[in-house]
């Protein structure tokens, strides 16, 4: 099974329409982040969350929002869609340990018409 | 400002090496990591540097210097598999947050 999970895999979607993506993990880890990647501009930082009460904007946070329900549970929602927000989403986990990487969902493929 | 360069595309050929260079400057550093990227897919951890010098992990190895800003991933004996897109990610010091480069599209060629 895999240890970090994302829901939908693959969304199309209308201008306007409010949109969650869905991520859970089985690693017990507390830090969790959501990131769009678009082509040429490689994977920009939307949210973080270093625990359930602690949650932070990354770089592109307008028009974005999380939800962090439970420690597994990280939730990003698009209020009002638009096509610029078009992307590939991936939501990604870390530990606690500085030696540590972070591990990745396998995607949400998004598509705003 | 915080930025990570490296190049957009290199080609090689099977069994050759190749070298995918990262200059970086950002806002206090926590580690240098390399990650692997198949197109649709998800990144996956290739290897992390945290102090000069250099890393070995099979055919993989990485080099960072602080001092100079600038880390590489060393890829030997290349296989067709190896094809993919190499992201570099620095990590910043204090707030656990990762600044990505653009990655570099990597294809090897028979």
């Amino acid at each position: 099974d895999a240890d970090v999970t994302q829901t939908p895999r693959n969304r199309i979607t209308k201008t306007g329409k409010r949109i969650m993506l869905e991520c859970s993990q089985t690693k017990g880890h507390d830090r969790m982040y959501w990131y769009r990647q678009d082509p040429g501009l490689g994977l920009r930082l939307i949210y973080y969350s270093f625990d359930v009460k602690d949650i932070n904007k990354g770089e592109i946070s307008d028009g974005y929002s999380v939800s962090r329900q439970a420690q597994a549970k990280f939730s990003l929602s698009l209020e009002s869609a638009i096509p610029n927000q078009t992307a590939l989403y991936f939501c990604a986990t870390q530990g606690r340990r500085g030696t540590d990487t972070q591990y990745f969902g396998p995607g949400t493929r998004l598509t705003v018409l | 400002g915080q930025n990570i360069d490296q190049p957009t595309e290199m080609t090689a050929t099977e069994g050759a090496i190749v070298q995918i260079n990262c200059t970086y400057q950002t806002s206090g550093f926590n580690g240098l990591f390399w990650y692997q990227q198949h197109a649709g897919e998800a990144p996956t951890f290739l290897s992390y540097n945290v102090l000069d010098g250099l890393e070995e992990k099979g055919r993989f190895s990485s080099f960072l210097s602080r001092s100079k800003g600038y880390s590489y991933l060393l890829l030997k004996e290349l296989q067709m598999k190896d094809s993919a897109s190499y992201l570099c990610a620095v990590r910043t010091s204090g707030t656990y947050k990762y600044i990505f480069g653009t990655g570099t599209r990597l294809k090897v060629l028979a």
